[in-house]
């Protein structure tokens, strides 16, 4: 079965560095999602990528994120500066047009702001 | 999207049917009902989507009464495995996805 894989799993990264996470979607997907889920709490949408790019983002989407698809297989998810309340799990998602709300999320990065 | 309320746990034991209601008073003609699981530390997982009447695959049912205020979510024969969270979401063709608290089902022997 065709899956969405992110990598690395876990990061941890000092306070004011950039971070960078990468997610495979599904090969015949056109939508790409980037979803965060703070310990304890609920999965809150990021930012959705169709066509090279960004069709909807969230307010938690501000300067200092950036997404990008970079070749024709990986989206990349940029925080470049990161704060403290970053630390989160990340999900990537992939979906296909017509999908209604079936998307397929990836594993997760967990990224740890120290 | 439509606002949807579901309760915030449930208790099961193995072997046991879990229903769990979804409330959507307010769900747009365009909107499906569509669940989704999640473990612990895992990216969420599409169960099953519907418009109308009834649905059913491998994992669930899912019932949607005419008047589309609400649903609901069967699970049959419970495992402990089924210990999750599972979420009731209103979607359409604007794919982004609002999650809810969900439900949490706990599962025991």
């Amino acid at each position: 079965e065709p899956e969405v894989t992110q990598t690395p799993s876990h990061q941890v990264t000092q306070m004011g560095q950039e971070v960078i996470l990468r997610c495979v979607p599904i090969s015949n997907h056109l939508y790409f999602y980037w979803y965060r889920q703070i310990l304890g709490q609920k999965v809150e949408f990021l930012v959705s990528f169709y066509n090279n790019e960004i069709s909807e983002k969230s307010e938690i989407f501000d300067d200092q994120f950036s997404v990008e698809r970079p070749d024709g297989s990986n989206f990349t998810l940029k925080i470049r500066s990161t704060k403290l309340e970053d630390s989160a799990m990340y999900f990537c998602a992939s979906s296909d047009p017509g999908g209604r709300g079936e998307a397929f999320f990836g594993q997760g990065t967990r990224l740890t702001v120290v | 999207l439509a606002k949807t309320t579901q309760p915030i746990s449930m208790d099961s034991y193995e072997g046991q049917e879990v229903n769990i209601t979804c409330s959507h008073n307010n769900i747009a003609t365009n909107d499906y009902i569509t669940w989704y699981q999640q473990f612990p530390s895992q990216g969420p997982r599409f169960i099953i989507q519907g418009y109308k009447t009834k649905v059913t695959n491998e994992v669930a049912s899912l019932f949607i009464p005419a008047d589309r205020k609400s649903s609901t979510l069967s699970l049959p024969r419970v495992s402990l495995s089924d210990t999750a969270v599972y979420y009731c979401l209103a979607t359409s063709n604007d794919y982004k996805l609002s999650f809810g608290a969900g439900t949490t089902v706990t599962v025991r022997a």
